[in-house]
């Protein structure tokens, strides 16, 4: 049974790193046709990517916020870390992370978290 | 960055009837897009992917078309658990960033 949990503070002040790790069960972050992304979503809006890590270490964030988010994976642990910093209130959201299953040139997110509320506000 | 965008933002349907979602995207993203269903206080749903493949577990009233710029989702007959919100994603040229669409929300008419 895949699942994926998403863990972290549910509160931080502006100007603060925050800190998330998504612990992976069900699969091994070492499959090749697998990787881990983090979406977040706030309150009342869409959903929007943020970054992703794939089993050979590959990375990609988004444009928008490429300077301020830094991913990895401890495969022995079977989690991934995101952090962003700087953060402000228009970061607050649900932060979800999801397994990336890749089918030849497909690649989609078929297993979410339940996702992590962070409010930022001092 | 590839933009999404969904139309219409909000759709109100009947229950039994057809639902039509669309999505567009600024430059071709090919067939890699997938739409996602999102209820009220649960993660996204994986609905379909490469266009038009059906996730496992998917019923057979959701399908997915298109390809290039322009993709559609019908709902063949609406169910009073359909009524969510839908998002469509892109993932072309991979490892590009992924971008996804403001969301439609359907409705119960």
């Amino acid at each position: 049974q895949v699942t994926l949990k998403e863990s972290g503070p549910v509160l931080v002040k502006p100007t603060e790193t925050l800190t998330l790790t998504c612990t992976v069960s069900g699969f091994s972050l070492s499959n090749a046709r697998m990787g881990v992304s983090w979406i977040r979503q706030p309150p009342g809006k869409a959903l929007e990517w943020l970054a992703h890590i794939f089993s050979n270490d590959e990375k990609s964030y988004s444009t928008s916020l490429k300077s301020r988010l830094t991913i990895s994976k401890d495969t022995s642990k079977s989690q991934v870390v995101l952090t962003m910093t700087n953060m402000d209130p228009v970061d607050t959201a649900t932060y979800y992370c999801a397994r990336i299953r890749n089918s030849g040139d497909l690649y989609y997110f078929d297993y979410w978290g339940q996702g992590t509320l962070v409010t930022v506000s001092s | 960055e590839i933009v999404m965008t969904q139309s219409p933002a909000t759709l109100s349907v009947s229950p039994g009837e057809r639902a039509t979602l669309s999505c567009r995207a600024s430059q071709s993203v090919s067939s890699n897009l997938a739409w996602y269903q999102q209820k009220p206080g649960q993660a996204p749903r994986l609905l379909i992917y490469g266009a038009s493949t059906r996730a496992t577990g998917i019923p057979a009233r959701f399908s997915g078309s298109g390809s290039g710029t322009e993709f559609t989702l019908t709902i063949s007959s609406l169910q009073s658990e359909d009524f969510a919100v839908y998002y469509c994603q892109q993932y072309n040229n991979w490892p590009s960033p992924v971008t996804f669409g403001q969301g439609t929300r359907l409705e119960i008419k």
